[in-house]
């Protein structure tokens, strides 16, 4: 079965620049969702997309912006890199029932170290 | 905001043994899901529990959802080196967002 694919899958960069991590959702997902995970941790939501507007905003830096294109992929564009912006990204989509049963199948992440 | 609590954060058991993680979230939730994390993967859904009480078995695995839909075990029976890993919970609230929030994950190691 087809699954969630994002990349690339491992990116550096250097303090100060911009990245661009992209996801492309399991074909008929029409949400999107944008995950941060640090060593050791757990992850941290940053923010979703249903239908190509965003539905719910976690803990995402204003320094991060993301959207949801008319074919349903989505891209996270993060500016002014930090050191503390090093951590696994991964997206994660799910096909809306209205009914809060919705199950959320991650992709492979991608892993960006920032130096 | 919503907290999820997960303990233990580490189980190291013998092969064979059992293993028991439990979650516990400060607000009622709507559903709650469990993913397992392999070292160096992307957390894999398990299964989801919506009803108050509820019961789900996997092979070896059992999932319970507390009677006040604000607790969850997740029980491995006779483990094996293959379940190793971490295994978040991850709880849906109430209210209109579909966010999860995770527990910080149990990491189970199994020695052969």
């Amino acid at each position: 079965a087809a699954g969630v694919i994002q990349s690339p899958r491992h990116l550096i960069k250097e303090k100060r620049e911009t990245a661009t991590l992209k996801c492309y959702p399991i074909p008929r997902h029409d949400t999107v969702y944008w995950y941060q995970q640090g060593p050791g941790q757990d992850p941290q939501f940053l923010i979703s997309f249903y239908e190509k507007m965003q539905s719910d905003k976690g803990s995402i830096p204003d320094r991060f912006s993301a959207q949801q294109f008319s074919d349903y992929h989505s891209e996270l564009n993060m500016s002014s890199l930090e050191l503390g912006d090093s951590a696994l990204y991964f997206c994660a989509s799910s096909y809306h029932t209205g009914a809060r049963t919705d199950t959320q199948y991650f992709g492979p992440g991608t892993r960006l170290t920032v130096l | 905001g919503q907290q999820v609590m997960q303990i233990p954060q580490y189980q190291h058991v013998q092969e064979g043994e059992d293993f028991t993680t439990y979650c516990n979230s400060s607000t009622t939730l709507s559903n709650i899901q469990w993913y397992k994390q392999r070292p160096g993967g992307h957390p894999v859904f398990l299964i989801q529990l919506v009803k108050s009480g509820e019961v789900k078995k996997q092979k070896r695995l059992t999932f319970q959802f507390g009677e006040a839909k604000k607790n969850s075990s997740l029980h491995i029976t006779a483990t094996q080196t293959t379940d190793v890993g971490t295994y978040f919970c991850a709880g849906l609230s109430g209210g209109s967002n579909y966010k999860l929030t995770f527990g910080k994950g149990t990491l189970l190691t199994v020695n052969p």
